[in-house]
């Protein structure tokens, strides 16, 4: 069961410059978000997506943005690299939106902007 | 605005010995929570989920969390700790009233003495 797939592990950027990070879930799941993890500031919220076609921000969308063209994909763009981007990133999926649903984790994404 | 609690950045304890965590929240009525836990450069798996009913709930590897709704909390225990239990551990909490968002706190570290 491949469950949330992202792509790359590890990726070092310079300031300025643009990438996507990919997100892939094969368990057919609604709901797919994107979250940065920073030391001692648990996981913060970037974007969210409810379905195809439907993407929202969360806590801290500013640099990034998100599309949902599939079920299955939600990757996750840089627009303009900055070092206060540097984090570790996470993609999650889960079977609704309802809240009341266990959240699916990706391996994680650690990415250094320098 | 909705958020979560962990008191203890870090936490120690010897082999064996009991173990408690501590999670509060300031939600809406209706808190959905969870734990999870991540080792060192992995995702984040599920512990254990409250939605509704018996307020004492099991999760996996002994862990378990009890809800207390009169004082916001829902704190994770273990009676025997294993060595292989050092990771980070996440509080998480969603509700309807804030758009089931989930949301994190900032973790607490745990480390096992043998």
């Amino acid at each position: 069961n491949a469950g949330v797939t992202q792509t790359p592990k590890f990726q070092v950027l310079k300031t300025g410059q643009s990438m996507t990070l990919q997100c892939a879930q094969d368990m057919n799941h609604e709901y797919m978000s994107w979250y940065r993890q920073d030391p001692g500031m648990g996981l913060r919220l970037i974007h969210y997506s409810v379905g195809a076609g439907i993407t929202d921000q969360g806590e801290v969308p500013n640099g990034y943005n998100v599309s949902r063209s599939t079920t299955e994909d939600f990757p996750l763009r840089l627009l303009s690299a900055a070092p206060s981007q540097t984090s570790v990133y996470f993609c999650a999926s889960s079977y609704t939106s309802t809240g009341n649903t266990e959240a699916f984790f990706g391996q994680g994404t650690r990415l250094t902007v320098v | 605005a909705q958020s979560v609690t962990q008191p203890d950045i870090h936490i120690t304890v010897s082999e064996g010995a009991s173990l408690e965590l501590r999670c509060n929240y300031s939600y809406g009525a209706t808190p959905y929570l969870f734990w999870y836990v991540q080792s060192p450069g992995q995702g984040l798996q599920l512990l254990l989920k409250y939605f509704s009913g018996d307020t004492l709930v099991q999760g996996i590897k002994g862990f378990e969390a009890e809800f207390k709704r009169s004082q916001s909390s829902f704190n994770l225990r273990k009676p025997s700790v294993h060595w292989s239990d050092a990771a980070e551990y996440f509080c998480a909490v969603s509700s309807m009233e804030y758009g089931n968002k989930l949301v994190f706190g900032a973790g607490t570290i745990l480390r096992v003495k043998s």
